[in-house]
C-alpha cells in the first residue's frame, strides 16, 4: 500500500458527461501529480500541484482541470467526455518538488461508453 | 522534449534465466532516472533512483545501472514473481517542468517456472 488513496476505483459514464476523480496524498506529502495511462500512449503526465499551487503542466486537455485543496487532497475534473478519454488515471504524491520518488495510487479506471 | 525509449517491449524468460532491460533517454539536463515496477491493474511501484553516470543500485535480484545515455535493469536468476512491466522514467533540471516524470513505454517481463 503506497499510502495514496484514489476514488472511485472504477467509473463508467457516457460521452459528453463530466466526472470528478479524487486523490488523497500520503500523509506529509505536499506535491500531487496526475497521470493518464492508456494502451497506446503509456503513462502521460497531466499536471502537478505543490501545496495548492499549480507547479507544472503536461499535455492536459482544456476539457480537463484539476485543483489541490488546503487539506492537500486533489481532484481531477474531466468534462465533455469522449470515447478516447477512457483510460487509467493515476494520482501520485511526493514530499516536495525536488527529485524525490513519487508514490502512486492504485488508479481510477474510466470507461466512456 | 524529453524522450525515453525502452527495449525490448516484451521479454519471456525461464526461471533462473538472467537478462537485461534497456532504457535510452534524451533529456535537457538529467536530474534523476527512476525505475518502477507495475503489476496489472495497479499503480507503479518505486524500485530505484539513479542520479549520475556510473551509479549502480541493487535490490534482491534487480540491479540498475546508469550511463550518460542509457540505463540498464539487470534481472539475475528471475523468479515467476518478478513478472511485471518495468517502467523507466526521467526528470529534468528545467525548473518549469516541476518534478514531472517522463516515462518510457515499459518492458513487459514474463518469467515462466
Amino acid at each position: 500500500d503506497s499510502g495514496v488513496t484514489q476514488t472511485p476505483k472504477h467509473l463508467i459514464t457516457a460521452t459528453g458527461q463530466r466526472v470528478t476523480l479524487r486523490c488523497s496524498p500520503r500523509s506529509g506529502d505536499l506535491s500531487v501529480y496526475w497521470y493518464q495511462q492508456s494502451l497506446d500512449q503509456g503513462l502521460q503526465f497531466l499536471i502537478q500541484y505543490y501545496n495548492g499551487e499549480e507547479r507544472a503542466k503536461g499535455n492536459i486537455l482544456e476539457r480537463f482541470s484539476a485543483q489541490q485543496f488546503p487539506d492537500l487532497h486533489s481532484e481531477l475534473n474531466l468534462s465533455s467526455l469522449e470515447l478516447g478519454d477512457s483510460a487509467l488515471y493515476f494520482c501520485a504524491s511526493s514530499v516536495g518538488q525536488g527529485r524525490e520518488k513519487l508514490f502512486f495510487g492504485s488508479g481510477t479506471q474510466l470507461s466512456v461508453l | 522534449e524529453d524522450q525515453v525509449t525502452q527495449s525490448p517491449e516484451a521479454l519471456r524468460l525461464q526461471e533462473g534465466e538472467s537478462s537485461s532491460l534497456n532504457c535510452s533517454y534524451t533529456v535537457s539536463g538529467l536530474r534523476g532516472l527512476f525505475w518502477y515496477r507495475q503489476d496489472p491493474g495497479k499503480g507503479p511501484e518505486f524500485l530505484f533512483t539513479l542520479y549520475s553516470a556510473g551509479e549502480e543500485k541493487e535490490k534482491e535480484r534487480l540491479k540498475a545501472t546508469l550511463t550518460k545515455k542509457e540505463s540498464f535493469l539487470h534481472i539475475t536468476a528471475p523468479k515467476p514473481e518478478d513478472s511485471a512491466t518495468y517502467l523507466c522514467a526521467v526528470t529534468t533540471m528545467i525548473k518549469a517542468a516541476g518534478n514531472k516524470l517522463t516515462f518510457g513505454g515499459g518492458t513487459r517481463v514474463l518469467v515462466k517456472p
